[in-house]
């Protein structure tokens, strides 16, 4: 079975400042990874993801993740946090070899980030 | 524009009643995916369709039922709405990355 943690209900960081949101990762192979935001009312738009390469991956809106296979980690990160960033964010996980056609995500619990002004 | 569409936006049931909410995709995926999403518990899967004729139980499938119509279509049933299940339900559709729908947002007094 796969499962994602996000050990950290809220994170508040002043503008300006470099932000990062928490995920640690289980999955029985190798990992298929996501990152999505999820603003007030609103479905979830996607992020970035982690398929194969390079451990550093760059996504929408300045943000990008770092893939730590051996601390089973994919911590979201941003240089500069601004306030239009506050919004719900949640990390997923597929495993590669979940087969039947089908690519069942299994979501962390989201984490609330506020940017303060 | 492309997407997933859900309809309907909100609704609002009494216990026993039964509805039913609609999606539909026209990007042409495979997989589609129902999720409800609470508080605290993120989001949770209650049922999927790996492609067109099929459909499978997720995490949470108590309560619900589901048909996948054709490939742009999958619809999640309440046959007899409990509280417990006064939620907000995302549909989502997928060959590889999820595209997400905006979302129903159910109450059931």
């Amino acid at each position: 079975a796969q499962s994602v943690a996000q050990p950290e209900d809220q994170v508040n960081v002043a503008e300006g400042n470099p932000l990062t949101v928490k995920c640690t990762y289980s999955v029985s192979g190798n990992p298929y990874l996501f990152w999505y935001v999820q603003y007030p009312n609103r479905g979830l738009q996607f992020l970035l993801k982690y398929i194969t390469g390079d451990n550093l991956v760059k996504g929408s809106y300045g943000f990008e993740a770092e893939f730590n296979k051996s601390q089973t980690s994919f911590h979201l990160k941003k240089p500069s946090a601004l306030v239009s960033d506050s919004a719900l964010y949640f990390c997923a996980v597929r495993d590669v070899n979940s087969g039947a056609g089908s690519y069942q995500l299994t979501f962390g619990k989201g984490t609330k980030l506020s940017v303060i002004p | 524009n492309a997407g997933v569409t859900q309809t309907p936006k909100f609704q609002v049931l009494k216990t026993g009643q039964s509805m039913t909410l609609q999606c539909a995709q026209d990007m042409n995926h495979n997989s589609m995916y129902w999720y409800r999403q609470d508080p605290g518990m993120g989001l949770r899967l209650i049922y999927y369709s790996a492609s067109e004729g099929t459909t499978d139980k997720g995490e949470v499938p108590n309560g619900y039922n589901v048909s996948r119509l054709n490939k742009r279509e999958f619809s999640l049933r309440l046959e007899s709405a409990a509280p417990s299940q006064t939620s907000v339900y995302f549909c989502a559709s997928s060959n590889y990355g999820y595209t997400f729908g905006s979302g129903t947002r159910l109450t059931v007094v």
